[in-house]
C-alpha cells in the first residue's frame, strides 16, 4: 500500500466549476500537508500549505486537513482555464542529516491531471 | 523557477553511458534535494543534502551518486544508465527552518535508449 493515494484522474471540468481534488495517506508521522501545481514541462510550484487539521483558505484555494480521517482535499472555487495543471498532493515528515534535521521529506501522491475548459 | 535552474533540459542518452544533471540556484538556501518524476509514481526522493558537507541517500539512490559543489551547486550523476533511469528529474531546495518549503527547478527530460 502506498503512503499516499491520489485519484490520478484526468478530471474535466467547464469553467466556473467548483473542483474538489482529494488525497489519502497512511503514516502518522505526516506533519505538514502541501499542495503543489505542476504546468506542462514545468516543476511543481507551492500552492498551499498547512499542518493542523482544518481549512485554509487562500483566494479561490481553500485546504483542507482531517487527520483523524488521513485525509486531505483542495477546492477550486470559480475555476478558471488557467487551472489546468497537474495537482499534486505532498506531505511531509522528518528527514535526518549529519547536520540535524527538517521536515523536508516529502511523499507525493501521483498527481491529478485536471482541464478546465471555457 | 527562474531561481533554481537546471541543465540540460532535455537529454537522450544510451544504455551504459554516463550522464551527469546539474542544478543551480540563487536563492541562498542550505538544502537541495533531487528527486525523479515517473507517470503514476509521483515524485521520489533520490539524495539530499543540507549542506556542501552534507550528502543523504533517498528512497531510490541506488544507480546515482551525486556531488554538491558548492552552496548553489548539486549535480546528480548517472554512472551506468539504464532504460529504466528514464524519467523527469527535479531539484529543489528549502531553507534552513522554518516549514522547509521547497522550490523547484523546471527539471530535466532524460531519455536512456
Amino acid at each position: 500500500q502506498k503512503e499516499v493515494e491520489q485519484d490520478p484522474g484526468p478530471l474535466s471540468v467547464p469553467e466556473g466549476a467548483i473542483v474538489s481534488l482529494n488525497c489519502t495517506y497512511s503514516n502518522s508521522a505526516f506533519q505538514y500537508f502541501m499542495w503543489y501545481r505542476q504546468y506542462s514541462r514545468k516543476g511543481p510550484e507551492l500552492l498551499m500549505y498547512t499542518y493542523s487539521s482544518g481549512n485554509k483558505e487562500d483566494g479561490r484555494f481553500t485546504a483542507q486537513v482531517d487527520k483523524s480521517s488521513k485525509y486531505i482535499s483542495l477546492f477550486i472555487r470559480d475555476s478558471q482555464p488557467s487551472d489546468s495543471a497537474t495537482y499534486l498532493c505532498a506531505m511531509s515528515a522528518k528527514l535526518s542529516g549529519g547536520l540535524g534535521t527538517s521536515y523536508g521529506k516529502l511523499t507525493f501522491g501521483q498527481g491529478t491531471i485536471l482541464t478546465v475548459h471555457p | 523557477d527562474a531561481d533554481v535552474t537546471q541543465t540540460p533540459r532535455n537529454r537522450i542518452t544510451k544504455t551504459g553511458k554516463r550522464i551527469m544533471l546539474e542544478c543551480s540556484q540563487t536563492k541562498g538556501h542550505d538544502r537541495m534535494y533531487w528527486y525523479r518524476q515517473d507517470p503514476g509514481l509521483g515524485l521520489r526522493l533520490i539524495y539530499y543534502s543540507f549542506d556542501v558537507k552534507d550528502i543523504n541517500k533517498g528512497e531510490i539512490s541506488d544507480g546515482y551518486s551525486v556531488s554538491r559543489q558548492a552552496q548553489a551547486k548539486f549535480s546528480l550523476s548517472l554512472e551506468s544508465a539504464i532504460p529504466n533511469q528514464t524519467a523527469l528529474y527535479f531539484c529543489a531546495t528549502s531553507d534552513t527552518g522554518g516549514t522547509d518549503t521547497q522550490y523547484f527547478g523546471p527539471g530535466t527530460r532524460l531519455t536512456v535508449l
